[in-house]
């Protein structure tokens, strides 16, 4: 069975461009997460859906972030412009909501760095 | 609030040495308690899971055990492998809600 995919794995950037990092779930997964990891601060989660719905964006660090799940089986995470200090692990995760207690099913992430 | 503390790392065995690394939880409500590894350039993986209290998850030689009275899921091995190493993440997820809640991650090295 695929896996979380997430495209680009590597993505190198000057400051100041438009980043967009992509994730296709597991196909039937309802919930989708966005994490970002540094050294410093861990695994952060930035947002998540529920039936394409964003539920939480209580982490998104600014208003240069972005996310979007148009449809179930695709989403989006947008940095306007982006900053050196965005630099980061970004990984999706995905999981069902049924039967409960379900684990999440992470992608291998997007590696970001901003120059 | 909902929150995990895992013991800070990095922590370097030999291998065949024993392995436990702590994980304590505080939860407003019914958590149930992953672990996740991430290898190198990977994501996380799911290693074991308990839903409820005295259960005890296994993998791939891996155990933890559900300690309501301790609030604790610390993660043991008897004999660890240089496969093993990896950074490993202690994670809650409240069972009413939908978001996990990550430790900090403790990065394992096992040397030959």
């Amino acid at each position: 069975d695929a896996g979380v995919i997430q495209s680009p794995r590597h993505e190198v950037t000057e400051m100041g461009q438009e980043v967009t990092l992509r994730c296709k779930p597991i196909s039937g997964h309802d919930y989708l997460f966005w994490y970002r990891q540094t050294m410093m601060r861990g695994l952060e989660l930035l947002i998540y859906f529920n039936n394409n719905v964003p539920i939480d964006d209580s982490g998104m660090p600014e208003d240069r972030f972005s996310a979007k799940m148009p449809n179930a089986s695709f989403s989006t995470l947008k940095i306007q412009p982006s900053e050196p200090r965005d630099s980061a692990v970004y990984f999706c995760a995905s999981r069902t909501g049924y039967p409960p207690n379900q684990p999440q099913h992470f992608g291998d992430g997007t590696r970001l760095s901003i120059l | 609030g909902d929150s995990v503390t895992q013991m800070e790392g990095p922590v370097t065995l030999s291998e065949e040495a024993f392995l436990t690394i702590n994980c304590t939880y505080t939860a407003t409500g019914y958590p149930s308690l992953f672990w996740y590894v991430q290898y190198p350039g990977e994501g996380l993986q799911l290693l074991l899971k308990a839903t409820k209290a005295d259960d005890k998850g296994s993998n791939k030689g891996f155990e933890a055990t559900y300690r309501k009275e301790t609030t604790s899921f610390h993660l043991e091995k008897g004999s660890v492998q240089v496969s093993d190493s990896a950074v490993y993440f202690c994670a809650l997820r409240i069972n009413t809600g939908n978001q996990f809640y990550f430790g900090t991650g403790t990065s394992l090295t096992v040397i030959p």
